[in-house]
């Protein structure tokens, strides 16, 4: 079983440049989000779907873009890349946010922009 | 969005009972309260999680507070791999279902 897969997992890209990081799982789960881990913040809600065609702002939604156009796909855009934005990235999947279930978490992609 | 409060860091010894401690107050009916840990070059492994009544698992037990305003993460004997980051997390299954971290208790594992 993949789970979920994050590619690429790692990405060096200067300051303005966009970028798309891919989640993608084949559990056909409706939830998927996208979180960012920081030393010290611990890991912050960027944004997650609730099912295809349906996204929504977490807790740090400035300068990234989501689209869901399939169950499976949660792309995470870097629309014009700031250093602040070099960190770890993990897309999570779930069931349903109806189902009292895990979060299934990716192995994290860390681009650095220089 | 409903939040948690958690110790710091704390120490334990190898082998030796751990309780970490998460206060959730306020917390609706509907929210689920979820522990997760950061293992290295991988994303957060899931630990436990429960609703109303005390669970056990493989990797640990969670203790629930009758009336849901605190639980205690509970690891029977500490390892040495145990030192890790965990983080103590609500989730509304009534509502958008999302999870919010907070800073998370490091635990330290001493020999």
């Amino acid at each position: 079983n993949a789970g979920v897969t994050q590619t690429p997992k790692f990405q060096v890209l200067k300051t303005g440049q966009s970028m798309t990081l891919q989640c993608a799982q084949d559990m056909n789960h409706e939830y998927m989000s996208w979180y960012r881990q920081d030393p010290g913040m611990g890991l912050r809600l960027i944004h997650y779907s609730v099912g295809a065609g349906i996204t929504d702002q977490g807790e740090v939604p400035n300068g990234y873009n989501v689209s869901r156009s399939t169950t499976e796909d949660f792309p995470l855009r870097l629309l014009s890349a700031a250093p602040s934005q070099t960190s770890v990235y993990f897309c999570a999947s779930n069931p349903s946010t109806q189902i009292n279930s895990p979060l299934h978490f990716g192995n994290g992609t860390r681009p650095t922009v220089t | 969005d409903a939040k948690t409060t958690q110790p710091n860091s704390m120490e334990s010894n190898e082998e030796e009972p751990v309780h970490l401690p998460c206060n959730h107050s306020p917390i609706s009916g509907t929210d689920s309260i979820h522990w997760y840990r950061p293992l290295p070059s991988q994303g957060p492994e899931y630990v436990i999680h429960g609703l109303t009544s005390n669970v056990n698992n493989r990797m640990a037990s969670l203790a629930i507070a009758e009336d849901r305003k605190s639980s205690t993460l509970i690891l029977h004997r500490a390892a040495l791999r145990d030192a890790a980051v965990y983080y103590c997390i609500l989730r509304d299954v009534s509502n958008t279902g999302k999870l919010i971290f907070g800073q998370g208790t490091t635990l330290q594992v001493k020999p």
